[in-house]
């Protein structure tokens, strides 16, 4: 049991680049997140996911996309990348029945956008 | 409008003493309340939780008190150890209806000294 996998674990990007951010688990976990953490604010929420082809929008979703075409993967696309999301970048899961509140998250990717 | 507080940015204890870490809140509508650890470069890992209907849950070494009245809870760890030196996160959980969403709050760094 892998858990959250996420890659890459670092990347550097210039301004008005685009890339995607994988996220993977292995639990059969409905319920998928991707949350940045910046210093001094915490985690925030960006887009989650209750299911394959269900997406909604979190706390800061503005300048990034999600999809969820299987169950395992949740990918965080970037549009166009600017320095305001230099950040950490985590993506976690959980189950929506039984211990809905616990998140499991990823190992988290290091962005930082020049 | 930050709906989950840490006040404490960081706090200091003597291996073998009680680490207290704090956390406030201001909607009356969460229904479960978790703390997280967190070491560099990973992600966080949960700890405990505790949902709103209850006062105290206790796991071996951490108990956590929830004080509705005053929208506040803590942490309490004993006796602290070395490896409980990281950062702590307080998260409180909405259910939207279709999934149960995380607020963070920024965090409190323990350090545990010998």
């Amino acid at each position: 049991n892998a858990g959250v996998t996420q890659t890459p674990k670092f990347q550097v990007l210039k301004t008005g680049q685009s890339m995607t951010l994988q996220c993977a688990q292995d639990m059969n976990h409905e319920y998928m997140s991707w949350y940045r953490q910046d210093p001094g604010m915490g985690l925030r929420l960006i887009h989650y996911s209750v299911g394959a082809g269900i997406t909604d929008q979190g706390e800061v979703p503005n300048g990034y996309n999600v999809s969820r075409s299987t169950t395992e993967d949740f990918p965080l696309r970037l549009l166009s990348a600017a320095p305001s999301q230099t950040s950490v970048y985590f993506c976690a899961s959980s189950p929506l029945v039984g211990a809905v509140h616990t998140q499991y998250f990823g190992p988290g990717t290091r962005l930082t956008v020049l | 409008d930050q709906q989950v507080k840490q006040n404490s940015p960081s706090l200091s204890v003597q291996e073998g003493r009680i680490s207290i870490l704090n956390c406030d809140y201001t909607n009356s509508m969460f229904d479960y309340f978790l703390w997280y650890k967190k070491y560099p470069a990973e992600g966080p890992t949960f700890l405990i939780s505790i949902s709103s209907i209850k006062d105290k849950n206790e796991d071996g070494r951490f108990t956590v008190f929830l004080n509705k009245s005053a929208k506040h809870l803590s942490l309490h760890i004993v006796p602290s150890q070395p490896g409980d030196s990281a950062v702590y996160f307080c998260a409180a959980s909405l259910n939207t209806g279709t999934a149960s969403k995380l607020t963070f709050g920024t965090g409190t760094r323990l350090q545990v000294t010998l």
